[in-house]
């Protein structure tokens, strides 16, 4: 069955310092990858996507990610965090081919804590 | 551009009650998925909408139905509410179901079950 796997439910950083969420997934398919960012009580604002070609994804706020099929991963970067990016950030692959209405199945996401 | 919109923002119910939540696409779009995101978790599909139609169902309770209108917004309704219900419902648009595309989320409807 698809899954994501985000293993780290709590992170805290030194704003400045560099960031990386992992995100793990488990998908037969070639998959289309998202990473959104959850303020709270808000909705889900799309930081990157990965469809196809290069594995390097730029996407707002600073954030890159890296699609790595060969450990099913994409992890989210950032080289230097601002207190603005605490956040909860969820990472979520979107089925793909015939019959499926490209659902997409997050993760539990991470909870990023910047501190000053 | 107006993005997705979702109505009410928040929502008391008690339980056995019915609840209608309301949301209208990105300007474009023309499919509606809608989530459940209880607490601590991540979103959860629970249907998605494309011409009017359902196109595909998660692992929901036929107490969970929707509607999709010529305009292409959606209700979504629950009825004989329980606890559990408690949520954030969200609401996301994009342009093709089936097709690898984005989907944009609504800032969601808070939902109390007491």
């Amino acid at each position: 069955a698809q899954s994501v796997t985000q293993p780290d439910i709590h992170i805290t950083v030194s704003e400045g310092a560099s960031l990386e969420l992992r995100c793990n997934y488990s998908y037969g398919a070639t998959p289309y990858l998202f990473w959104y960012v959850q303020s709270p009580g808000q909705g889900l604002q799309l930081l990157l996507k990965y469809f196809s070609g290069d594995t390097l994804v730029q996407g707002i706020k600073g954030f890159e990610a890296e699609f790595k099929r060969s450990q099913s991963s994409f992890n989210l970067r950032k080289p230097s965090v601002h207190w603005s990016d605490a956040a909860e950030y969820f990472c979520a692959v979107g089925e793909s081919g015939s019959g499926n209405t490209g659902k997409l199945i997050f993760g539990q996401g991470t909870t990023l804590q910047v501190k000053p | 551009d107006a993005g997705v919109t979702q109505s009410p923002t928040h929502l008391i119910k008690t339980r056995g009650q019915q609840v209608t939540l309301r949301c209208s696409p990105k300007s474009g779009h023309d499919t509606v998925s809608w989530y459940q995101q209880a607490l601590g978790q991540g979103p959860q599909f629970i249907f998605q909408y494309y011409e009017e139609e359902e196109r595909q169902r998660g692992n929901f309770p036929d107490r969970f139905s929707g509607h999709q209108f010529p305009n292409y917004s959606s209700e979504l309704n629950v009825n004989a509410l329980l606890l559990g219900d408690s949520a954030l419902y969200l609401c996301a648009s994009s342009v093709l179901a089936g097709a690898p595309d984005t989907q944009y989320f609504g800032p969601g409807t808070r939902l109390t079950v007491l």
